[in-house]
């Protein structure tokens, strides 16, 4: 694909609400990355997969938070049960292997209400 | 676990000046080092890395940095600017053994006409 793609780009929930936050990365990318950034910070890493397997959570911040990536190419990031504090822009990344290059999408900016 | 620490978050400058962003790292094993880009309103774009060899990386756009291990920086600069610089820079580092991207806080360049 011509690069990193997200979905929605914008979206505002009541708290309490469940969203899913999807990315597609480059075709052919074996790794995959969410980041969640807040205004004024850098990315802070979530998660990654390599394939469909998830390799690494530790930067989940609790157990609302879940990804999957069942097929090895589209992921899904969903919060469950919302809260102001999640608010933030979310991001994905892709590469074509776990040390190369990190290729960023646009973004999904997520507001709770 | 590896952190960057970017000293200043705004940096003006005048046009045609040249400009150094500020790249501090912390880890204890040997690493990676990224300066990425963000415009407004859009994803992170890679503008070089250090993964090995000359200390001294050519990006895009005519920005290089420098590696250097004893002071653990990796300063981004560029002789002259022009007034589509003006973004916010994130620089990053990564374990050569591990997969996870630490970013730093950012600091946001205005190039002033």
């Amino acid at each position: 694909g011509a690069g990193v793609s997200q979905s929605p780009r914008y979206k505002v929930t009541k708290r309490g609400q469940d969203v899913a936050l999807r990315c597609d990365p480059i075709s052919g990318h074996v790794s995959l990355y969410w980041y969640r950034q807040a205004l004024g910070q850098g990315p802070e890493f979530l998660t990654y997969f390599n394939y469909e397997a998830q390799q690494d959570k530790s930067g989940l911040p609790n157990d609302r938070f879940s990804a999957e990536r069942p097929e090895g190419s589209i992921s899904t990031l969903t919060i469950q049960r919302t809260e102001q504090r999640d608010s933030a822009m979310y991001r994905c990344a892709s590469s074509k292997t776990g040390r190369e290059t990190q290729y960023f999408g646009p973004g999904t900016r997520l507001l709770v209400l | 676990a590896q952190s960057v620490t970017q000293l200043d978050s705004q940096v003006p400058v005048f046009e045609e000046a040249p400009v150094e962003l500020r790249c501090n790292y912390s880890s204890s094993v040997s690493v990676y080092l990224f300066w990425y880009v963000q415009y407004p309103n859009q994803g992170l774009q890679l503008l070089l890395k250090y993964l090995s060899g000359s200390t001294l990386v050519k990006g895009i756009n005519g920005f290089e940095a420098e590696f250097n291990k004893s002071q653990t920086s990796f300063h981004l600069r560029k002789p002259s600017v022009h007034i589509s610089d003006t973004a916010e820079y994130f620089c990053a580092v990564s374990a050569i053994t591990g997969n996870q991207f630490y970013f730093g806080t950012g600091t946001s360049l205005t190039v002033i006409p």
